[in-house]
């Protein structure tokens, strides 16, 4: 099993959609997860930390659900400019471990 | 803040030859990484430095590849001979603690031919 698993999607969704990815990992010692976007030929950037009780950033929430080993990615009213990669983070040990990415594309 | 600073942006070299890139973290940044990336293989954690001491290389491939870290602004990662499996973006990224979010250079496409 991999440390950090992803669905790769892609996922099609028009825009004013809510979608919502998961991220599961391996490692029950895991204490630090984060989401990360990344556009075509550019680096990862954070978008956001996940914390234990679940946080909110805008249009984006990001929970944690330790009992299944998993994190989640809700976006809410989708917008043609969050088509990109999204990559959930997960400290294994004392580093970080990425999944593969699930690709957004939303549509007009 | 500049960010995280790599060098080249993009390399084109033939197997065989030498390749260094070269890295400059965010300033007060204590950790550093490089990762290297591919379509089949997504993000791989090469080595990562503490206070510019390598603290784990076992994700580096084969002994081909080396790091070093002379500073705390100025780090490299060499591939030599470089092979053709070798072509990936590699990217250099820094952070405050180990588990803080990491910020990430824009990479160098490295293509060996």
């Amino acid at each position: 099993r991999k440390e950090v698993e992803q669905d790769p999607g892609p996922f099609n969704v028009p825009e004013g959609a809510t979608v919502a990815f998961n991220c599961t990992y391996s490692n029950s010692a895991s204490q630090s997860f984060f989401w990360y976007r990344q556009d075509c030929r550019k680096e990862p950037k954070l978008l956001m930390s996940v914390y234990s009780s679940g946080n909110e950033d805008g249009r984006f929430t990001a929970q944690l659900n330790r009992a299944s080993q998993y994190i989640s990615l809700l976006i809410r009213d989708s917008k043609l400019s969050d088509s990109a990669t999204y990559l959930c983070a997960v400290n294994v040990g004392n580093d970080m471990r990425f999944g593969a990415g699930t690709r957004l594309t939303v549509k007009p | 803040d500049a960010g995280v600073i790599q060098s080249p942006r993009h390399e084109v070299t033939e197997m065989g030859q030498e390749v260094t890139l070269r890295c400059k973290p965010i300033s007060g940044h204590d950790y550093l990484f490089w990762y290297r990336q591919t379509m089949m293989r997504g993000l791989e954690l090469l080595i990562y430095f503490n206070n510019n001491v390598p603290i784990d290389d076992s994700g580096m491939p084969e002994d081909r590849f080396s790091a070093k870290m002379p500073n705390a602004s100025f780090s490299t990662l060499k591939i030599q001979p470089s092979e053709p499996r070798d072509s990936a973006v590699y990217f250099c990224a820094s952070s405050r603690t180990q588990n803080y979010g990491y910020t990430f250079g824009s990479g160098t496409r490295l293509t060996v031919v």
